[in-house]
């Protein structure tokens, strides 16, 4: 089992530019995460999907849309990037809410 | 919704010495309380966990306690060896919470 990837690994966009960060995870869980960490600090939720067929704000989701594409898929866009979403973009999942979350390795995201 | 607090924000020990780290919940529904260490650059992974039908739980060095009267949960890491300098992170969940609530994270750093 790969687990949760992540794609890119590590992506340079300039201010205004568009992109997709994609997750998939074969463990079939059905819930899935993304987070932001800011150098030195927690993690925080932008959004995530529950179930398949759901998605919610988490508490910074300005900025962000979501798409759970199927079971496995968990994608991240951001419209218009902004120099305040570099960042590191972990994508995660688990069984149900209350279990385990399995984190991809990471997107790192500079704006420039 | 729930609101997790963790303490301290920064930790340093001898190598050899025990370290705690605690952290409160606000919400008595939750039932699911893991603790994830995440290495410089690394993703978070899962430590250790406990549910709220055990007051305790150990795994070699690392250990976590449950208190649900007073609302609060620690790890305790004894013996402590430089590879456990990390960030932990303690969170909290419930099977009616779509999401779980991250503590803000504790660096540990271990002084050979």
């Amino acid at each position: 089992n790969a687990g949760v990837t992540q794609t890119p690994k590590f992506q340079v966009l300039k201010t205004g530019q568009s992109m997709t960060l994609q997750c998939a995870q074969d463990m079939n869980h059905n819930s899935m995460y993304w987070y932001r960490q800011d150098p030195g600090m927690g993690l925080r939720l932008i959004y995530y999907s529950a179930s398949e067929g759901t998605t919610d704000k988490g508490e910074v989701p300005n900025g962000y849309n979501v798409s759970r594409l199927n079971k496995r898929e968990f994608s991240l866009r951001l419209e218009s990037a902004a120099p305040s979403q570099t960042s590191v973009y972990f994508c995660a999942s688990n069984l149900d809410r209350a279990d385990t979350q399995y984190f991809g390795p990471g997107t790192r995201l500079t704006v420039l | 919704g729930e609101n997790v607090e963790q303490h301290p924000s920064t930790l340093s020990v001898q190598e050899g010495d025990s370290a705690v780290i605690k952290c409160t919940y606000s919400d008595s529904a939750s039932n699911y309380f893991p603790w994830y260490k995440q290495e410089l650059g690394k993703r978070p992974q899962l430590i250790i966990d406990i549910r709220s039908n055990v007051g305790e739980k150990k795994d070699q060095r690392i250990a976590v306690t449950l208190n649900k009267t007073a609302k609060h949960f620690s790890l305790h890491i004894t013996e402590t060896q430089p590879e456990d300098s990390a960030v932990y992170f303690c969170a909290a969940s419930g099977a009616n919470a779509g999401k779980s609530t991250f503590g803000d994270g504790t660096t540990l750093t271990v002084k050979p």
